[in-house]
């Protein structure tokens, strides 16, 4: 059973569209993150959310929207896509908001624009 | 700007040996330090971490030291086995609960050698 589940795991699409990768977490975690890995291999945070609020927004493009309707779920929406949001997307999750025990990663998603 | 830096990118030990990676930080308030180990098509995965306030921490065949006044961290794995050929990212998070930020070095290339 995946605690940490994102859909779908490739996403090819072209300039422009739009897209959305979901995330689900059955750990009862409070707190999940989007993290970006590109070409370089950096691992960036982009959001955070505890308990369905907003607490991290690190300087992402307002076309990225994550959307979390309940504690369990984080969507990340993509608008306009660009060819520099190609890169690999990670869910995660942690509980009480603390790196110490670490954070639980989904299995990534990887996203080509076209 | 580079926080937390990972200078080998790759790194081959032969099997029963030690290994032992190392990562470099430059920003002095970090609260916590991680290592985390990825296979290929797979998320992260939370290995050891260790507080600022704490110089050791020990779990199993993995060992991370912590020298804050060289901002310097290193993971050892002994015995080497061929499981551990992964990624080993180092990452390092500052902020209070809620508003946390885990900063990951490039990764590590870790081959065991049978």
């Amino acid at each position: 059973d995946t605690a940490v589940s994102q859909t779908p795991k490739y996403l090819v699409t072209q300039m422009g569209n739009d897209k959305s990768i979901k995330c689900e977490q059955n750990l009862g975690h409070d707190t999940m993150y989007w993290y970006k890995q590109d070409s370089k291999k950096f691992l960036k945070i982009m959001f955070s959310y505890n308990n369905k609020e907003l607490i991290i927004n690190e300087t992402v493009p307002n076309r990225f929207s994550p959307k979390s309707p309940d504690k369990a779920h984080l969507n990340l929406h993509i608008n306009s896509l660009e060819l520099g949001d190609s890169a690999v997307y990670f869910c995660a999750s942690s509980q009480g908001g603390t790196a110490y025990y670490g954070y639980t990663f989904g299995s990534g998603t990887r996203l080509t624009v076209v | 700007d580079q926080q937390v830096k990972q200078n080998s990118p790759s790194l081959s030990v032969q099997e029963g040996r030690i290994s032992i990676l190392n990562c470099d930080y430059t920003n002095s308030m970090f609260d916590y330090f991680l290592w985390y180990k990825k296979y290929p098509a797979e998320g992260p995965t939370f290995l050891i971490s260790i507080s600022s306030i704490k110089d050791k921490n020990e779990d199993g065949r993995f060992t991370v030291f912590l020298n804050k006044s060289a901002k310097h961290l290193s993971l050892h794995i002994v015995p080497s086995q061929p499981g551990d050929s992964a990624v080993y990212f180092c990452a390092a998070s500052v902020g209070s609960f809620g508003n946390e930020k885990l900063t990951f070095g490039t990764g590590t290339r870790l081959t065991i050698i049978p």
